[in-house]
């Protein structure tokens, strides 16, 4: 079954704590991405990658980093929460090229006291 | 970043009514896509358009590609309870994947 998995799905950390979102596909896609979603807001890219080793910002990429160091899996490192990152986080990946492909994560709660 | 402009932010209808919402962007958009999120859920793909002017439906649901391809709508006939969700339209301007979401349409159906 074609599936984008995020752990943890709920969180409650607190500011200053470094926290690492994983998100794994297996649909060896080439391009994934980080969405966060607010109220009122939609969802906005944080970063995404094209294929391994290649990462580029998203809209809101401030206080956040990523990785790409194996085609499967895009972790998202928050190296010094604040409460302002207090989200709803989906993992997305697709065929390069394909924004019609692209599948979500279910999603990871993230609140930053 | 951008966003596109969805309207209306919420519905509240009863069952068997017929339901519409629309995007408008300010850019040229090459791909149109229409997502239903559920709650709990992450997005789901409901109908994909390609070419300005183009209908497409999905059971229930119709969306089209608006001529000047900065805008879409979509349409959901005799809507049922599990129509509920929140509705985002995505736009891809580029060669590159990455969307423009809208702001989302809350959708609640009375039975």
């Amino acid at each position: 079954e074609a599936q984008v998995t995020q752990n943890p799905r709920y969180l409650i950390t607190v500011t200053g704590k470094k926290l690492t979102v994983t998100c794994s596909q297996n649909m060896n896609h080439e391009y994934m991405s980080w969405y966060r979603q607010d109220p009122g807001l939609g969802l906005r890219q944080i970063y995404y990658s094209m294929n391994v080793e290649v990462t580029d910002k998203g809209d809101v990429p401030e206080g956040y980093k990523v990785s790409r160091k194996e085609k499967r899996n895009f972790p998202l490192i928050l190296e010094s929460p604040s409460p302002n990152q207090t989200s709803l986080y989906f993992c997305a990946s697709s065929r390069a090229h394909s924004s019609d492909t692209i599948y979500f994560g279910e999603g990871s709660w993230l609140t930053v006291v | 970043g951008q966003q596109l402009n969805q309207s209306p932010q919420s519905m509240f209808i009863q069952e068997g009514e017929d339901v519409s919402m629309n995007c408008t962007s300010s850019s040229i958009f090459n791909t149109w896509l229409w997502y239903k999120q559920e709650p709990g859920e992450g997005p789901v793909l409901l109908i994909a358009l390609y070419k300005a002017g183009e209908l497409t439906s999905n059971g229930r649901l119709t969306a089209q590609f608006g001529i000047t391809r900065k805008d879409s709508f979509l349409n959901i006939s005799a809507s049922i309870p599990s129509d509920v969700g929140i509705y985002f339209c995505a736009g891809n301007g580029g060669a590159t994947n990455k969307l423009i979401f809208g702001t989302g349409t809350l959708l609640a159906v009375q039975p």
